[in-house]
């Protein structure tokens, strides 16, 4: 059974304070993403990864990074958090290639910036 | 550009038919996706459409033209388990990226 968990369901920090979300995937996928998900807004794409090393932005990086040191780890980081971060954060992977490759999602992180 | 359009809410009956319409553009295109979302919870997949026409899977199916820039979800034999968000999400030119629309959010009563 295909599995991405994330490391924590829900979060609350703090202005300035910086933070990791963490994500792990066991199906040996080359392509990680993380997205964060707003009423109104649907999914939006923070940053992507095709491989080891290898990380792209997607369409609202500003304010966060990201590291993929091992292929089953994805790590976004948000430097300095800020009350408009606040927001369901979801990691997914996929299989690499132009074949159909659904992305398998993670449960979601439910962050909350005070 | 790229813009993703589909209603935000509908409402249908249980036992009944109800289609979800989605018109997309994209830079490239590379297969559409629908993916189902119940409150509070992950996206997961439904149904993939690279080619034009019907792709029937059990209670769902899926319809892709690729001239016009459209798609549907048909769910028939309507359940209350049904009542969720349904993403409609094409690739781009990128065979990685896929564009997640808003979704729409379809009520079931019984």
């Amino acid at each position: 059974d295909v599995k991405v968990t994330q490391s924590s369901r829900y979060l609350v920090k703090r202005t300035g304070e910086k933070v990791f979300l963490e994500c792990v995937q066991d199906m040996d996928h080359e392509n990680m993403f993380w997205y964060r998900q707003d009423p109104g807004l649907g999914l939006r794409l923070i940053y992507f990864s095709y491989d080891v090393k290898m990380k792209e932005k997607g369409d609202i990086p500003e304010g966060y990074s990201v590291s993929r040191e091992k292929k089953e780890r994805f790590s976004l980081i948000l430097e300095s958090a800020s009350t408009n971060q606040t927001s369901m954060y979801l990691c997914a992977s996929s299989s690499g290639g132009s074949a159909a490759s659904e992305q398998y999602f993670g449960p979601g992180t439910r962050l909350t910036v005070t | 550009g790229q813009n993703i359009d589909q209603p935000t809410e509908m409402t249908a009956t249980e036992g009944a038919i109800v289609q979800i319409n989605c018109t997309y553009q994209t830079s490239g295109f590379n297969g559409l996706f629908w993916y189902q979302q119940h409150a509070g919870e992950a996206p997961t997949f439904l149904s993939y459409n690279v080619l034009d026409g019907l792709e029937e899977k059990g209670r769902f199916s899926s319809f892709l033209s690729r001239s016009k820039g459209y798609s549907y979800l048909l769910l028939k034999e309507l359940q209350m388990k049904d009542s969720a968000s349904y993403l409609c999400a094409p690739r781009g030119s990128s065979a990685s990226k896929i564009i997640f629309g808003s979704g729409t959010r379809l009520s079931i009563r019984p």
